[in-house]
């Protein structure tokens, strides 16, 4: 158990939804990273969050957007959901000085149909 | 923009073999962090091992060991004495201290341990 938790851990809806899917980090962790990961495919990152601050931005489309809240808890919000969104959605989060080391959520498996 | 890339899609190797997974990077920073991420059928990240790039010496964990050569910019990953439940999907990664943390994955090799 890496101490990184998300919710929920699957998620069905239909094209055109709108979706969020909610992270909390481990205890003192400030930074927060969304990934996508389609399937049998590497990880994509989408976003970061530092201390309620967006740090760095992948490759994130306009539909998805993300908030890091004063709790450090995060949202990732995904918008007008197509086929191609299905994946699954990993949060990690990383404290100093190795702000590299990710640790990751279980992930939320969302599927679109 | 660093890169990294691990150019074996697909590996396997008998239980209780060795095997070697490759992974190059390319960048200009002189300080980063170097990781192997496992994931398993179950889908989970788990981080196997780190080097920091300062470093001389190769991290080892227990039968998980890497090569890293900073002038060639190559960090492979040696897993001894293989089980079956190495069977996996591995990430290298690069993270360096300029963007807070960013990190960079590879593509991934999928890795079976075959009995």
């Amino acid at each position: 158990d890496s101490g990184v938790t998300q919710t929920p851990k699957h998620l069905i809806t239909a094209t055109g939804q709108r979706v969020t899917l909610r992270c909390s980090p481990r205890s003192g962790d400030l930074s927060v990273y969304w990934y996508q990961q389609s399937l049998d495919q590497g990880l994509q990152f989408l976003i970061q969050y530092y201390n309620g601050e967006e740090r760095a931005k992948g490759n994130i489309l306009e539909r998805f957007s993300a908030q890091q809240f004063p709790d450090l808890h995060s949202e990732l919000n995904l918008s007008s959901l197509e086929l191609g969104d299905s994946a699954l959605y990993f949060c990690a989060s990383s404290a100093p000085p190795l702000y590299n080391e990710q640790f990751f959520g279980p992930g939320t498996r969302l599927t679109v149909l | 923009a660093q890169t990294v890339t691990q150019s074996q899609p697909e590996m396997s190797v008998q239980e209780a073999e060795t095997v070697t997974l490759s992974c190059t990077y390319d960048t200009s920073e002189s300080n980063y962090y170097l990781f192997w991420y496992k994931q398993p059928p179950s889908r989970q990240m788990i981080l196997v091992i780190r080097q920091e790039a300062y470093k001389q010496q190769n991290a080892t964990e227990n039968r998980f060991s890497v090569n890293f050569q900073k002038a060639a910019k190559s960090f492979s990953l040696k897993i001894s004495d293989s089980q079956l439940g190495d069977t996996a999907m591995y990430f290298c990664a690069f993270g360096d201290n300029t963007n807070a943390g960013k990190s960079t994955f590879g593509d991934g090799t999928t890795l079976t341990v075959k009995p």
